[in-house]
């Protein structure tokens, strides 16, 4: 079946650094991609997505690039901020239906 | 536009009691909810998925008597966790899908904690 696989965290990075967090799937169609993002105490929010290959998805300085030949959907951000702090997790979509599959989600903590 | 409400987002209750959870879109239609279960620092795993006038469907190893979901209007979907147990203890959170809009499109509320003492 469908999977994700993300980075292992818990990411702790200085304000301003660069992130990248590591996101990779296995599907057996073209599915759509999505990163989301869920602050302490809150539901996820769509951060980005991107729908078939070769898309870039980008939002809020964020942004990730749907690689087919690597099966790869990484998250970058080149200058994070404390308020990034959060969980991040990256998901896919089938193309037969609605059904998002999750990651394990990554921990990010930006210490000022 | 595109909010979906959850209500209670904290409840505690005893052991053996049946907790309520309400999962309403707020501006607009959905003809399909879905119901998450995440425990802490993991991810989402889907419960079920919710379609409006009909029942629900269930992933595998989801008591289907024992988390009773319910989508009686294109607004309103509602978990009851029957017989709690603290094992039952979880962040159950729900999402919709917007009716009309491409199949990708699902909105997620902000959660309901539920700890079962």
């Amino acid at each position: 079946g469908d999977s994700v696989t993300q980075m292992e965290g818990p990411v702790t990075l200085s304000e301003e650094a660069f992130l990248t967090i590591n996101c990779t799937y296995t599907a057996t169609g073209y599915p759509s991609l999505f990163w989301y993002v869920q602050y302490p105490g809150e539901g996820l929010q769509l951060l980005l997505k991107a729908t078939k290959a070769d898309d870039k998805g980008s939002n809020k300085g964020f942004e990730a690039t749907y690689r087919k030949e690597t099966t790869s959907f990484h998250l970058e951000k080149g200058s994070v901020q404390v308020s990034d702090s959060a969980v991040y997790f990256c998901a896919l979509q089938e193309t037969s239906g609605s059904r998002l599959t999750f990651g394990e989600g990554t921990q990010l903590t930006v210490n000022p | 536009g595109a909010v979906v409400s959850q209500h209670p987002s904290r409840v505690i209750c005893k052991s053996g009691t049946s907790v309520k959870i309400e999962c309403r879109s707020l501006d607009f239609q959905a003809t399909t909810m879905f119901w998450y279960r995440q425990f802490p620092k993991q991810s989402l795993m889907l419960m079920a998925t919710s379609n409006e006038g009909s029942k629900a469907t269930y992933e595998q190893g989801v008591e289907k008597d024992k988390f009773l979901i319910n989508h009686a209007s294109l607004t309103l979907s509602t978990l009851t966790v029957t017989s709690a147990h603290p094992e039952d203890s979880s962040f159950y959170i729900c999402s919709a899908r917007v009716v009309g809009r491409v199949f990708y499109e699902q909105y997620f509320g902000p959660g309901t904690r539920l700890t079962v003492t």
